[in-house]
């Protein structure tokens, strides 16, 4: 069975400064998804970004990018000129090729502060 | 585009008692899920149907019944509450692979 580990309960950043959430996975498979949603206090489950295994190149939307180091198994998230709607939880997500189950890490509460 | 959609968004319940939460999609997906949400532990699944007709049980089955009534409905039961069950609950859908979930808005299910 696959796991998604993120190491930090909790994180704050300053506003427009950038921070970077840690997400480990382990598999035995090659062909896989990842992809990073945000949870508001709203508590509405959002898509950040998303990454396909056998991409090398690292996505990119807008502010938000990922370090994809498919080796570590390590898929970290970057929000850049981070802006006070970024508060949030962050949650770390896996889903091996072909299946649809999603496992979830256990996710990151960040704290953007003014 | 209402995308998904569950009802009730806030319930308490007596230890025992029983109620369906209730989910329905617009967007034509084939496969729903039910996920419980509890502090620290991420969000687990539940069930899941990966087509019309199909369910299957996920990572935390036990005390809960589902039905996938037709394409756009996946309902949840607790049959006899507990005050483990109290948690918040998702559904969701998706149509597969690259393009990830799509939530409805959760349930806050207590169970006293």
């Amino acid at each position: 069975a696959q796991t998604v580990t993120q190491s930090q309960p909790e994180m704050s950043v300053q506003e427009a400064e950038t921070v970077t959430l840690s997400c480990t996975y382990d598999t035995s498979e090659n062909n896989y998804y990842l992809f990073w949603y945000k949870q508001p206090p709203s508590r509405q489950m959002i898509l950040v970004i998303r990454q396909e295994a056998y991409k090398q190149q690292n996505a990119t939307e807008n502010r938000f990018s990922v370090n994809f180091q498919k080796a570590a198994k390590s898929f970290s998230l970057k929000i850049s000129d981070s802006q006070l709607g970024d508060t949030a939880m962050y949650f770390c997500a896996f889903m091996k090729g072909g299946y649809q189950k999603v496992t979830f890490g256990t996710g990151t509460k960040l704290q953007v502060i003014p | 585009n209402a995308g998904v959609t569950q009802t009730p968004k806030f319930q308490v319940l007596k230890t025992g008692q029983s109620m369906t939460l209730q989910c329905a999609q617009d967007m034509n997906h084939n496969s729903m899920y039910w996920y419980r949400q509890d502090p620290g532990m991420g969000l687990r699944l539940i069930y899941y149907s990966a087509s019309e007709g199909t369910t299957d049980k996920g990572e935390v089955p036990n005390g809960y019944n589902v039905s996938r009534l037709n394409k756009r409905e996946f309902s949840l039961r607790l049959e006899s509450a507990a005050p483990s069950q109290t948690s918040v609950y998702f559904c969701a859908s998706d149509r597969g692979g690259y393009y990830g979930y799509t939530f409805g808005s959760g349930t806050r299910l207590t169970v006293v």
